[in-house]
Formats: structure tokens, C-alpha cells, sequence
């Protein structure tokens, strides 16, 4: 089973800076196989990232990802204040598909 | 536009088995990867299994020896049942879409969870 580990786990920023995502495998990841996912508090989470950087249908493009190998990022350029929740990376390759156990984004 | 709206008890006895269903509107079943996310209140996400439209399946090994994931593609839903339960399997359960003719694939959209607590 692949272990994604994010970080930080949680990260305290004010509107408009940037946030930086961290999500690391322990064995290499196929880029076409990482998703990132928003959850706000009550919701369900929502498909943000697919293929590591191919924004979902609606996303702003304040949000973007890279990486390959075992290292993925997730930035958001700006943050707005809807921005601030959890995220979750998640690969999609090798089954079991697992996820990252989450950073929170939150205002500072 | 795809919708998934979960359906079952939101109380179950332990020893006894959870049965969920998600129904899917807007778009057919046919062609799709289906799966069974949950999450423990306040903790993260664990995918539990899939199921393609033609009633092939692929479960998680950590729950593999419990859960069953069956489809009805007349009546546009999958069903999972999770048996012998505890306390530990408490969590909101979320139903999700995964790929057209590919298990390699994201999860979207995603239902919008049901909560179900294992107690007596």
C-alpha cells in the first residue's frame, strides 16, 4: 500500500498569501495518478486536482499542482477566504487507492 | 449533471451489517467505476471499494473480509455492506464516481456523505 504523508499538517496564513502543499509517497507515483480534493467543514470533499496538475472542471486557477516521482505540491496563489478548509491528496494508480491524512489551511 | 445521494440507517448495532445505498441521477451507471469512501468523524478519508457497472468489484485489503459492493444498474444503484461492525466503523460514508472504463481515476463528483454510528 502507497502512504501519502502531507505537510504541514496544519498551516495558518491570512488572505492573499500563498499556501504551499507538500504530499510525499513512499514509493513512486505515476503523475498521472494524484488528485487533490477541498473539504469544507459538513461537505463532502470536492475534486480540485486530477493527474497532479490538471485543474477540475470550475477550479480557479488560483490553484495549481506539480510534482512527480514522490513529491507533490499543491499552491495556492492567493488565498481567498472560501479557501481555508482541508485537503487531501489521494493516488489513484496501484489499489489500494489511498489518501494523505489532510493539511488544514487556516486563517491566521 | 451527475448527482449521488446516499441512503440507509444511520444507526447500527455492533456484530450486526451496514447497508448503504447511493443512488445516481442525472447521468447512467453504465461505463462507470463506482467506490465507497468513509471518514471517522474529524479524522481522514478511506476508500473501501469499487464497483464497475458490469458488477466487478475490487475492495480494500483492510476491509476486504467484511464488505460486499453489488450494483443494480436498472435502478441506477450500488450498495455496500460492511459486516460484523464495531465502534471503529462509525464514520460518514460517501459514495463516489470514479472512471469511464478505467479504475484509474479520480473521484468526482462525490455524494454528500451519510453519517452512521455503530452502538447499542
Amino acid at each position: 500500500e502507497i502512504v501519502l504523508t502531507q505537510s504541514p499538517g496544519t498551516v495558518s496564513l491570512s488572505p492573499g498569501e500563498r499556501a504551499t502543499l507538500s504530499c510525499r509517497a513512499s514509493q513512486t507515483i505515476s503523475s498521472s495518478y494524484l488528485a487533490w480534493y477541498q473539504q469544507k467543514p459538513g461537505q463532502a470533499p470536492r475534486l480540485l486536482i486530477y493527474g497532479t496538475s490538471n485543474r477540475a472542471t470550475g477550479i480557479p486557477d488560483r490553484f495549481s499542482g506539480s510534482g512527480s516521482g514522490t513529491d507533490f505540491t499543491l499552491t495556492i496563489s492567493r488565498l481567498e477566504p472560501e479557501d481555508f478548509a482541508v485537503y487531501y491528496c489521494q493516488h489513484y494508480g496501484t489499489s489500494p487507492w489511498t489518501f494523505g491524512q489532510g493539511t488544514k489551511v487556516e486563517i491566521k | 449533471q451527475v448527482q449521488l445521494q446516499e441512503s440507509g440507517p444511520g444507526l447500527v448495532e455492533p456484530s450486526e451489517t451496514l447497508s448503504l445505498t447511493c443512488t445516481v441521477s442525472g447521468d447512467s451507471i453504465s461505463n462507470y467505476y463506482w467506490s465507497w469512501i468513509r471518514q471517522p468523524p474529524g479524522k481522514g478519508l478511506e476508500w473501501i471499494g469499487f464497483i464497475y457497472y458490469s458488477g466487478s468489484t475490487n475492495y480494500n485489503p483492510s476491509l476486504k473480509s467484511r464488505v460486499t459492493i453489488s450494483v443494480d444498474t436498472s435502478k441506477r444503484q450500488f450498495s455496500l455492506k460492511l459486516s460484523s461492525v464495531t465502534a471503529a466503523d462509525t464514520a460518514f460514508y460517501y459514495c463516489a464516481r470514479g472512471g469511464w472504463r478505467t479504475s484509474y481515476n479520480w473521484f468526482d463528483p462525490w455524494g454528500q456523505g451519510i453519517l452512521v454510528t455503530v452502538s447499542s
